[in-house]
Order: C-alpha cells, then sequence, then structure tokens
C-alpha cells in the first residue's frame, strides 16, 4: 500500500518566523500532492496543491516544494502567524485514484 | 465556508443504536466521499461515489452503511458499531473522483 508520512509530529515557531513542514512519500507514479490544514473542531482545508511536472508552486504566504528525486514534499509557510497553527498534512495521488494522507504535524505559533 | 456540511456535529450513541449522519454539499460536485478520522492516524477513506453511484467500498465493516440519493447528498448509517468506531467522521466531495476535495466539518462520534 501507498505511505506517506512526516518527519516531525510536531512544530513550534516563533509568530513572524517561516515555517517548514516535510512529508514524505513512497510511491514514485504519485503525480499530485496536495498541503491541508486542519483546526480544531474542523475539516481539513485546502492550502495547495502541485503536480508532479512541477518543483515549486507558490501561493499566498505558502510555497510548496516537490522533489521527486528523494520523493519528499515541504510546506514553507512565510511570516508564520497565530492563525496558522494547525495540523498539516500531505496527501498524495496516482492518476486520479484514491489519495493517501499522512498522518499530520502539529504547527504551534508562539506569539 | 467550504460549502460542505455535516449533520450532526456531535454524537454519542449506545453499541445497540441506529443513527444516521448526513453531508450535503452545495458546490455542484460530483463525487463524494465518507473518511474516518482516529488520532494519530491518516485519513482512512471508507465509501467514494460517483454520480450517485457506490465506486469504492475499503473493506468498511457492515454495520457502516452509505447511501447517496442525489450528487448533493450523502449518508453514512449506522448501527451495532463498537467503542473502537469512535472517531471524527468526514465528507468530502470533489468535481470529479480524486480531484481536489473539499471538506466538511465532520461528525464526532463517541460510541459507549
Amino acid at each position: 500500500g501507498e505511505s506517506v508520512g512526516l518527519h516531525l509530529p510536531t512544530l513550534s515557531v516563533q509568530e513572524g518566523d517561516n515555517s517548514i513542514i516535510n512529508c514524505a512519500y513512497s510511491n514514485s507514479a504519485s503525480d499530485y500532492f496536495i498541503w491541508y490544514k486542519q483546526e480544531s473542531g474542523k475539516g481539513p482545508q485546502f492550502i495547495i496543491d502541485i503536480r508532479s511536472n512541477m518543483d515549486k508552486r507558490q501561493g499566498q504566504r505558502v510555497t510548496v516544494l516537490l522533489n521527486k528525486t528523494v520523493k519528499h514534499l515541504s510546506l514553507q509557510i512565510a511570516a508564520t502567524q497565530p492563525g496558522d497553527s494547525a495540523v498539516y498534512f500531505c496527501a498524495e495521488n496516482i492518476n486520479g485514484n484514491q489519495f493517501y494522507f499522512g498522518t499530520g504535524t502539529s504547527l504551534t505559533v508562539i506569539p | 465556508e467550504t460549502g460542505v456540511t455535516q449533520t450532526p456535529r456531535h454524537l454519542v450513541m449506545g453499541m445497540t443504536n441506529k443513527k444516521s449522519l448526513k453531508c450535503e454539499q452545495h458546490l455542484g460536485h460530483n463525487a463524494m466521499y465518507w473518511y474516518k478520522q482516529s488520532a494519530k492516524k491518516p485519513l482512512e477513506l471508507m465509501f467514494v461515489y460517483n454520480f450517485k453511484e457506490q465506486t469504492e467500498n475499503n473493506s468498511v465493516p457492515s454495520r457502516f452503511s452509505p447511501e447517496c440519493p442525489n450528487s448533493s447528498h450523502l449518508f453514512l448509517h449506522l448501527h451495532t458499531l463498537q467503542p473502537e468506531d469512535s472517531a471524527l467522521y468526514l465528507c468530502a466531495s470533489s468535481p470529479s473522483s480524486y480531484n481536489e476535495q473539499f471538506f466538511g466539518p465532520g461528525t464526532r462520534l463517541t460510541v459507549l
């Protein structure tokens, strides 16, 4: 089966600093990736996605980097704010089939 | 507002009860999903519906029974559940199968 995992289960950053959340995936055939944010008591919320024909994609304060060589995905959050505190997890997809989700990294922003 | 609503938000039930979870999406999507989210575990896909037809059943016990009367509504009927079924049950929808999925807020289920 698929395996999507995160390097660190928790991450604490100072407000205003940049955050980097990592994700490893096991299947080199995965061609579509999504980062989700889940706040306490809420469902996962789409942040940003990237397809395997790209190495980098930027959104508002967020950047996703994809390194297919080492099967690694990262989410960078610039100028982290208290509202960014949440669990972040990645999801991978192969050819439009089932998504496989990671367990998540809990990000805590220290004011 | 994700456009996906779920009711109830919280549910406590005994092992002999029968209850139903409801999901509604207002996004015009054609695919809907049920996921189970347990503490410290990845999201587990339970069921997938495309254009009201069930296309995936990930070896889910028969005590969970899905129903999709139309593309906008999805139900999960529960009966004779076990305490280990306690979890957050998430509904999601997408324009078509396995596009970016939009999640509802979930139903927090506790089985006593």
